[in-house]
């Protein structure tokens, strides 16, 4: 069964410093790789996904995310942080096989920012 | 930009009351979803619905819970007989071709 592990709970970062939130998943194959950023009250909304190919994707609001196989991780990063940023970020996985595509979500990152 | 539509935004029930929670897709997608949250926990998948039949549910859901597409544009999550632990935010999600899920803004269940 795959699985989603994001090993911080809580992160706070000043404004315009940068960022790191990690991600590790556990799949047999290459999966499908997500992050969604989830601001109070408010839905999910996608940042960036992984497919294939490049294994450094862009995403919107500045955030971008790499994928390694070798150490099975797909960490979202930023390079200067705005505190509108401030919400919660998971990371989710989707498998390959066509019958099988619901997502797996890790238990998220909340990010605070400071000023 | 289309966008998942969810309604009500906010239910309040009895326990033992049935409720049910509708959704409308992007237009042009083929594969449902429905997740929910319950309040400090993570995203946790329930079902998900093709070509007018479930494709795959999770242990959550169980013979309470029931999907439906009654036309051509929503999409409904039916709980028979809310209990307390039913309580959550509901998030609808639908896909196309693309393996993008896109998430509604979701309906927070309170069973009282």
């Amino acid at each position: 069964a795959q699985s989603v592990t994001q090993p911080d709970i809580h992160i706070t970062v000043s404004e315009g410093a940068s960022l790191e939130l990690r991600c590790n998943y556990s799949y047999g194959a290459t999966p499908y790789l997500f992050w969604y950023v989830q601001s109070p009250g408010q839905g999910l909304q996608l940042l960036l996904k992984y497919f294939s190919g490049d294994t450094l994707v862009q995403g919107i609001k500045g955030f971008e995310a790499e994928f390694k196989r070798s150490q099975s991780s797909f960490n979202l990063r930023k390079p200067s942080v705005h505190w509108s940023d401030a919400a919660e970020y998971f990371c989710a996985v989707g498998a390959r096989d066509t019958g099988r595509r619901a997502l797996t979500f890790g238990s998220g990152t909340r990010l605070q920012v400071q000023p | 930009e289309p966008e998942v539509t969810q309604t009500p935004s906010h239910q309040v029930t009895q326990m033992g009351q049935e409720v049910i929670l509708r959704c409308v897709p992007i237009s042009n997608h083929l594969y449902f979803y429905w997740y929910r949250q319950i309040l400090g926990q993570k995203v946790e998948f329930l079902v998900s619905f093709y070509n007018n039949e479930i494709s795959e549910k999770s242990e959550i859901f169980d013979d309470q819970f029931s999907v439906e597409r009654p036309d051509g544009s929503n999409f409904t999550l039916k709980i028979r007989s809310t209990k307390l632990e039913d309580s959550a935010m509901y998030f609808c999600a639908s896909r196309g071709e693309n393996n993008e899920q896109f998430f509604g803004p979701g309906t927070r269940l309170t069973v009282l």
